[in-house]
């Protein structure tokens, strides 16, 4: 089955660009998704098919997605960006949802 | 507005048994498929399992860990899922969320608050 694999964490100065990565094997052919997870709160959903923005996500919020790596960018990071990070894609042997570990991203 | 409220969190003792429920609103309950996904305080997500959506059977999916003693329904007529767990383990202590399952790209894109379920002597 697949396995995706996370950083455990990534720290960024305020106005810097984060960008956390999510690895599997040949990921690039799968749809990513990523959600955002402050403490206190349930996950949200911030990029889909790796690409993607649902609405109401800023535009600092962006995906890539290339060989064995995915990858969620944040530009100019805020203090309030602070959170986890899950990268998500479904296994298409065993149609079964595949997480990530996930990322910390601390904001200096 | 969608919405998805878990209910039934609480404290059991292993080896005993809890239905979590999952009300959902704002949306035809039965076109999506629903998947409960849990996490130990500051842990990360591990997927549960899923039901799909009546169309597609609503037949369901659950992962290695809780397979044989967690079993997810579904009624429609309430737009209600449920999570019954048997055979409790301390292990699964954790915030059990419910979400929807996106038609299209299958994203869990809505989420509800949560319940926290101990099990502990």
């Amino acid at each position: 089955s697949s396995v995706l694999t996370q950083s455990p964490s990534v720290s960024v100065a305020p106005g810097q660009t984060a960008r956390v990565t999510c690895g599997g094997d040949n990921i690039e052919h799968k749809g990513v998704h990523w959600y955002q997870q402050k403490p206190g709160q349930a996950p949200l959903l911030v990029i889909y098919d790796a690409t993607d923005r649902p609405s109401g996500i800023p535009e600092r919020f962006s995906g890539s997605n290339s060989g064995n790596t995915a990858t969620l960018t944040i530009s100019s990071v805020e203090a309030g960006d602070e959170a986890d990070f899950y990268c998500h894609v479904w296994d298409s042997i065993t149609d079964q949802p595949v997480l990530g570990g996930g990322t910390k991203l601390t904001v200096l | 507005d969608v919405q998805l409220v878990e209910s039934g969190g609480g404290l059991v003792k292993p080896g005993r048994s809890l239905r979590l429920s999952c009300a959902a609103s704002g949306f035809t309950f039965d076109d999506f498929s629903v998947t409960w996904i849990r996490q130990v305080p500051g842990k990360g997500l591990e997927w549960v399992g899923f039901i799909r959506r009546t169309p597609d059977g609503g037949t369901t999916e659950y992962a290695a860990s809780v397979k044989g003693r967690f079993t997810i329904s579904r009624d429609d007529s309430k737009s209600i899922a449920y999570l019954h767990m048997d055979s409790l383990k301390t292990e699964d202590t954790a915030v059990y969320y419910c979400t929807r399952v996106d038609l299209g790209y299958r994203t869990f894109d809505f989420w509800g608050q949560g319940t926290l379920v101990t099990v502990s002597s």
